[in-house]
């Protein structure tokens, strides 16, 4: 099956810097990538997401890219703020299932 | 849009009952729910896909007795936790699917004392 890695586990940011967080995968067959936040307590949120087809998506101060050959894609935040600390997690899946293998998750936490 | 409420959030319940847990989507249908659980600052660890008129495929490992799926209508899901047990105690997760999107409940936190 999927194996999803995440990395870092933790990351702690001053407001404004970036931030970046970087998944791998095993299974070739998978296509569609999310990226979900969540925060203490509630549940997950879909940030982004990004299939098979595109190398590169952009929405705001969030961006993901994909390296189909190399098996990993990575989330980007620009400009972060307090309220985007959260756990960040990454997913791989697709196929006619539609399964999802998540990541282990990553803390991001922005320093005021 | 793609709202999807779990019922109850919360229950304490005592070792040896049942337990059931509602998944909806409100304002979309969805042929595909999932059941996941996480424990506390872990990952979310898919147990089963539930798909409406037919039966729940379940992870490996995870019993199908003892976690009953039923997807009876496009919007509803339910779980059951048969005979819980302290073991069973976490944070149970429904998603319900649209496209490829993953749309997530807000949990229900299962205690059992």
């Amino acid at each position: 099956g999927e194996n999803v890695e995440q990395h870092p586990s933790t990351l702690s940011v001053q407001e404004g810097d970036s931030a970046v967080i970087k998944c791998t995968y095993s299974d070739s067959a998978s296509n569609y990538f999310p990226w979900y936040k969540q925060e203490l307590g509630k549940r997950p949120q879909l940030i982004i997401d990004i299939r098979s087809n595109v190398g590169e998506k952009k929405d705001q101060r969030i961006a993901v890219t994909l390296n189909k050959t190399a098996k990993h894609f990575s989330l980007h935040i620009t400009e972060t703020q307090p309220e985007d600390s959260a756990v960040y997690f990454c997913a791989a899946g697709g196929g006619s299932n539609y399964k999802l293998t998540f990541g282990k998750g990553t803390l991001l936490t922005v320093n005021p | 849009g793609a709202v999807v409420s779990q019922h109850p959030s919360r229950v304490i319940c005592k070792s040896g009952t049942s337990v059931k847990i509602e998944c909806r989507s409100l304002d979309f249908q969805a042929t595909t729910m999932f059941w996941y659980r996480q424990f506390p600052k872990q990952s979310l660890m898919l147990m089963a896909t539930s798909n409406e008129g037919s039966k729940a495929t379940y992870e490996q490992g995870v019993e199908k007795d003892k976690f009953l799926i039923n997807h009876a209508s496009l919007t509803l899901s339910t779980l059951t936790v048969t005979s819980a047990h302290p073991e069973d105690s976490s944070f149970y997760i429904c998603s319900a699917r649209s496209g490829e999107t993953q749309y997530f409940g807000p949990g229900t936190r299962l205690l059992v004392l």
